[in-house]
């Protein structure tokens, strides 16, 4: 069965600093990894996909994540994040239905 | 301009009522989903749909029931036996072919007194 942890439940950082996501996931099958963010009362939106290829992946708002096999990882990065970018984010493997299989979200707080 | 809509946006209900959430894509997506978001716990799913007249149940079914006569809409009716419904449900899309990434409408939040 599929599994996604998230090991932060909360990461506070100052504004311009580098900022690191954890998420470790489980699959017996071909995996397939997402990265969503959540502002407050929103829906998710894909900040970025693996599927195959390079393990280094680059998504919207300067995000990038990097598929680690070896360690079942696939952790979320920003060098340089904003006060816009505090959020909710979620990691997610696909399910062997099609279906999303999340963790329970890292709510980052980015302080002035 | 595609997207998926979820009405209302916010809900309130007594207890012991019934009520029925709405979701309506334009994406032409074939499977629809519908997750509970509670404080902490990230998305469970509640039900699935990959094709019209068929859907199957997800990890916390119990108390929910839906609906897919047509392609664009996948609602959702909380019973009355769903024994704490107050949360934040978010319906959810994507293609069958391809892409495996889920697009969501922006939640409909439930409180039930």
């Amino acid at each position: 069965a599929q599994s996604v942890t998230q090991l932060d439940s909360q990461v506070p950082v100052f504004e311009e600093a580098p900022v690191e996501l954890r998420c470790n996931y489980s699959s017996s099958v071909s995996v397939y990894l997402f990265w969503y963010v959540q502002y407050p009362n929103q829906g998710l939106q894909l900040l970025l996909k693996y599927l195959s290829g390079s393990t280094l992946v680059k998504g919207i708002n300067g995000f990038e994540a990097e598929f680690n096999k070896s360690q079942t990882s696939f952790h979320l990065r920003k060098p340089s994040v904003h006060i816009s970018d505090t959020a909710e984010y979620f990691c997610a493997v696909r399910g062997s239905q099609g279906n999303l299989i999340f963790g329970k979200g890292t709510k980052l707080s980015v302080k002035p | 301009d595609g997207g998926i809509t979820q009405s209302p946006k916010y809900l309130f209900r007594k207890e012991g009522q019934n009520v029925t959430l709405s979701c309506e894509q334009n994406l032409n997506h074939d499977a629809m989903y519908w997750y509970r978001q509670d404080p902490g716990q990230g998305l469970r799913l509640i039900y699935y749909s990959q094709i019209v007249n068929d859907f199957q149940k997800g990890d916390i079914a119990e108390g929910y029931s839906v609906s897919r006569e047509k392609k664009e809409s996948f609602p959702l009716t909380v019973t009355s036996a769903q024994k704490n419904p107050t949360a934040f449900y978010l319906c959810a899309s994507r293609t069958t072919s391809g892409a495996y990434e889920q697009y969501f409408g922006p939640g409909t939040r439930l409180t039930v007194t």
